[in-house]
């Protein structure tokens, strides 16, 4: 089965300071990728994913980034503020086949739990 | 608010009771998703439901435990004879595949059981 990699465990920056985040992963017929964030004592909210058709894709002050060859994925968020702390998942989901149709379960990381510091 | 719900919030249980879950969808979702996640980790799959067929269910899913989603709206997750090990935080998701677009989970609030 899947099997996804997610490195720093934990992350510490200044405000206004960019953070990255990292995820490998193992099967190659993985091919969505999202990204969540999780605050205490609430669920994982979708923050922004990509497809494997796409390299790259932006919104605002997040990124992420797909290298398919590598089979690695990265979570990049700028300009950060306190509001960002929180404990961040990536996720990567294979299509499976059953009772006629297709659906995708998740593979999560270990998380990281990220900090910004005022 | 019209994201997924889950109740109870919290559940504090002796070992070897039965606890059940509740988790109500986005009303327009037709797939649903059990996971489970302890302490440091992120979240696991249980099991899956397309309306109201129970399509995978996760090796992690033990005798002990049974799912249903009997009208395929809301969905119930049981946990008999409770261990120490169950405790942890169950998340319930659902999403809606439309041709062209990608089949994005949203999660619930999840309940967060301890077992005493």
């Amino acid at each position: 089965g899947e099997n996804v990699e997610q490195h720093p465990s934990t992350l510490s920056v200044q405000e206004g300071d960019s953070a990255v985040i990292k995820c490998t992963y193992s099967d190659s017929a993985s091919n969505y990728f999202p990204w969540y964030k999780q605050e205490l004592g609430k669920g994982p909210q979708l923050i922004i994913d990509i497809r494997s058709n796409v390299g790259e894709k932006k919104d605002q002050r997040i990124a992420v980034t797909l290298n398919k060859t590598a089979k690695h994925f990265s979570l990049h968020i700028t300009e950060t503020q306190p509001e960002d702390s929180a404990v961040y998942f990536c996720a990567a989901r294979t299509n499976t086949n059953a009772g006629g149709t297709s659906y995708g379960k998740l593979t999560f990381g270990q998380g990281t739990i990220l900090t910004v510091h005022p | 608010d019209t994201g997924v719900s889950q109740d109870p919030r919290h559940k504090i249980t002796k070992r070897g009771q039965n606890v059940t879950f509740r988790c109500d969808p986005i009303s327009e979702h037709n797939r649903l998703y059990w996971y489970r996640q302890t302490l440091g980790q992120g979240p696991e799959f249980l099991t899956y439901f397309q309306n109201e067929a129970q399509l995978e269910k996760s090796r992690l899913l033990s005798d002990r435990f049974s799912a249903e989603r009997p009208k395929g709206s809301f969905s119930t997750l049981e946990i008999q004879r409770t261990e120490q090990g169950d405790s942890a935080m169950y998340l319930c998701a659902s999403s809606s595949f439309t041709s062209g677009r990608t089949d994005t989970q949203y999660f619930g609030p999840g309940t967060r059981l301890t077992v005493l």
